[in-house]
């Protein structure tokens, strides 16, 4: 079946340093790819999304490409924050006539000042 | 625009007791969905309903169950609570569709602890 791999935590870096944090997914067909964002004591937020191949998603300053041809979709940010500090989800809609999400294992990130 | 609310926040039980989780979708919604997020197996889907009829159900057992209202408002029952149970329960609420872009707004979650 679908399913959703993520790299494993935790990541530590210093305020401004870059981010990244990879997904790669395997799916029959052309899934929807998410990144979920959890705060601490807090239900999920969508950070971004892409639905088709070459798609970039893009929300505070985080980005992902939607990659078909390396089934990937990995997560990247410029200059990281202490607020971003938190557990990141890489999730795919299961596709068809269902809204189910498929979650990666998360990705808990831990910025310093 | 209220977001997902999800009742209560904390609960604590006892094994072999039942329990029933609330969700409220956003206005409008007609779709909700339930997940159970867990250290050892992270986020599962439970089950999902859309216009009050389940529409796909994750692999869990038959103590897990749920329904939705008229309203939307869903709720989930577990059965013979076991210690494995205790989780965050998170419900998502969702415009109704299926079309790829469709977003999924969640709740901050019911944590449930059994003892």
């Amino acid at each position: 079946g679908n399913s959703v791999t993520q790299m494993e935590g935790p990541v530590t870096l210093s305020e401004e340093a870059f981010l990244t944090i990879n997904c790669t997914y395997t799916a029959t067909g052309y899934p929807s790819l998410f990144w979920y964002v959890q705060y601490p004591g807090e239900g999920l937020q969508l950070l971004l999304k892409a639905t088709k191949a070459d798609d970039k998603g893009s929300n505070k300053g985080f980005e992902a490409t939607y990659r078909k041809e390396t089934t990937s979709f990995h997560l990247e940010k410029g200059s990281v924050q202490v607020s971003d500090s938190a557990v990141y989800f890489c999730a795919l809609r299961d596709g068809g006539a269902t809204n189910k999400l498929i979650f990666g294992t998360g990705t808990l990130l831990a910025v310093q000042p | 625009k209220a977001g997902v609310t999800q009742t209560p926040r904390y609960l604590i039980k006892t094994r072999g007791q039942q329990v029933t989780l609330s969700c409220s979708p956003i206005s409008g919604h007609r779709s909700v969905s339930w997940y159970q997020q867990t250290p050892g197996q992270g986020l599962q889907f439970l089950f999902e309903y859309f216009s009050e009829t389940q529409r796909n159900k994750g692999n869990f057992p038959g103590r897990f169950s749920g329904r939705q209202f008229s309203n939307s408002r869903s709720e989930m029952n577990v059965s013979t609570l076991e210690l494995g149970d205790s989780a965050l329960y998170l419900c998502a609420s969702i415009p109704g569709g299926t079309a790829m872009n469709t977003e999924a707004f969640f709740g901050q979650g019911t944590r449930l602890t059994v003892v």
